[in-house]
């Protein structure tokens, strides 16, 4: 079961700023970095952000994360059509002392 | 670059076992390691386990204890996962990647459990 609660969907049309939220708890996003990741449908999972607000080589800087408290948040701007896919939020957990992953959030392209 | 390449998919019957590799290669092996991720169809990402290519330590999900190994065999590069007493729950695509500030993953591999 995931521990941490993301909405199910959003949604913008092109050129417009999508941002999903991942909320946790004081035992993984209060205490542990944060990763996101992006699914496209029949793929691995990539790296999107990493240590809360950081962008892995040849990731655009349309996407963006922060964190506060118990919360992280992914940022896109500038819409695109190829962005329409699965997010997950990451994070470790110290009372479950393993990784958990956010619930996922289908982004549509309108 | 990095790579991780996993074995293909498996097919098996409720009760049995499947072994799962993922080759690495393009970083040293020993110096990061890696974790197991699983997604059963349609569903999110669960995270089963984590093993150090440095020395073979490892940390699984509690909902797995008992029913996973991880190994590693440093001569190829190689990590396996191991799951046995399989139910059609297990059914999923599994995942290996490697774990570091900046992770990769490897191309998934479809484990089906079926009568």
């Amino acid at each position: 079961q995931s521990v941490l609660t993301q909405p199910p969907s959003a949604s913008g049309t092109p050129g417009q700023r999508v941002t999903i939220s991942c909320s946790g708890s004081s035992s993984n996003i209060g205490s542990n970095t944060v990763n996101w990741y992006q699914q496209l449908p029949g793929t691995a999972p990539k790296l999107l952000i990493y240590s809360n607000n950081q962008r892995p080589s040849g990731v655009p800087d349309r996407f963006s994360g922060s964190k506060s408290g118990t919360s992280a948040s992914l940022a896109i701007s500038g819409l695109q059509s190829e962005d329409e896919a699965d997010y997950y939020c990451a994070a470790w957990d110290d009372s479950l002392n393993g990784r958990v992953f956010g619930t996922g959030t289908k982004v549509t392209v309108l | 670059q990095v790579q991780l390449v996993q074995s293909g998919a498996e097919v098996k019957k409720p009760g049995a076992s499947v072994k799962v590799s993922c080759k690495a290669s393009g970083y040293t092996f020993t110096s990061y390691g890696i974790s197991w991720v699983r997604q059963a169809p349609g569903q999110g990402l669960e995270w089963m386990g984590w093993i150090s290519a440095y020395n073979g330590n490892t940390n699984y999900a509690q909902k797995l204890q008992g029913r996973v190994t991880m190994t590693t065999d440093t001569s190829t590069s190689t990590a396996y996962m191991e799951l046995r007493s399989l139910r059609s729950d297990d059914t999923a695509v599994y995942y290996c990647a490697r774990v570091g500030p900046v992770d990769y993953w490897g191309q998934g591999t479809l484990v089906t459990v079926s009568s």
